[in-house]
């Protein structure tokens, strides 16, 4: 069975730029969860998909929004990048919400 | 909202010794409690969880035990390795949000 997949692996951008991360999920998975891991911070719950809506969002500014496909696969879009948006991102699946399963993750660095 | 808070920050034990990572939660509708493994650059894998209708749960060298009335959880790894070297996050979900990690636990295992 194929694991949680992000893609890239890597992304630098500029401040003040966009920046599109995807995940997909687990075959068979319904709910995308996206996190934030900046250093020394933990990980930090951004937003949940299920079923194609938007269930819930952390504590995080609007510019950080996203979308979940038909095929339950997730795309997440951070605008007018920040210096402090500088982490790894990474994205879980699960089947019903308890248990879930962490892709790789993007590391997304803003100079 | 939900808060958890996780100690200790880093922990050193020889090999062959145990381990004890001790977690509370605020929010006493929380009733799922998993535990994630990151080693360095992977992705969080989960080792263990317990659900609030459970006290302890094993499975070889480690358990997790749950005090729902204290809301404290807390993992046990017992006859450490080198292998167990990793951060150690543990979180508190309960149903229609996400999970809130602790900000994790440093474990280094010296031979």
């Amino acid at each position: 069975e194929a694991g949680v997949t992000q893609s890239p692996t890597h992304l630098i951008k500029t401040r003040g730029q966009q920046a599109t991360l995807r995940c997909s999920p687990i075959s068979g998975h319904t709910s995308v969860y996206w996190y934030q891991q900046a250093l020394g911070l933990g990980l930090q719950f951004l937003l949940w998909y299920d079923e194609g809506e938007e269930r819930n969002r952390g504590n995080f500014p609007p510019r950080f929004s996203g979308r979940q496909f038909p095929n339950y696969s997730s795309e997440l879009n951070v605008n007018a990048l920040e210096l402090e948006d500088s982490a790894l991102y990474l994205c879980a699946s699960s089947l019903y919400s308890y248990e879930q399963y962490f892709g790789p993750g993007t590391r997304l660095t803003v100079t | 909202g939900e808060n958890v808070e996780q100690h200790p920050s880093t922990l050193s034990v020889q090999e062959g010794d145990s381990a004890v990572i001790k977690c509370t939660y605020s929010d006493s509708a929380s009733n799922y409690f998993p535990w994630y493994k990151q080693e360095l650059g992977k992705r969080p894998q989960l080792i263990i969880d317990i659900r609030s209708n459970v006290g302890e749960k094993k499975d070889q060298r480690i358990a997790v035990t749950l005090n729902k009335t204290a809301k404290h959880f807390s993992l046990h790894i017992t006859e450490t390795q080198p292998e167990d070297s990793a951060v150690y996050f543990c979180a508190a979900y309960q149903a229609g949000t996400a999970l809130i990690f602790g900000k994790g636990t440093t474990l280094s295992v010296s031979s």
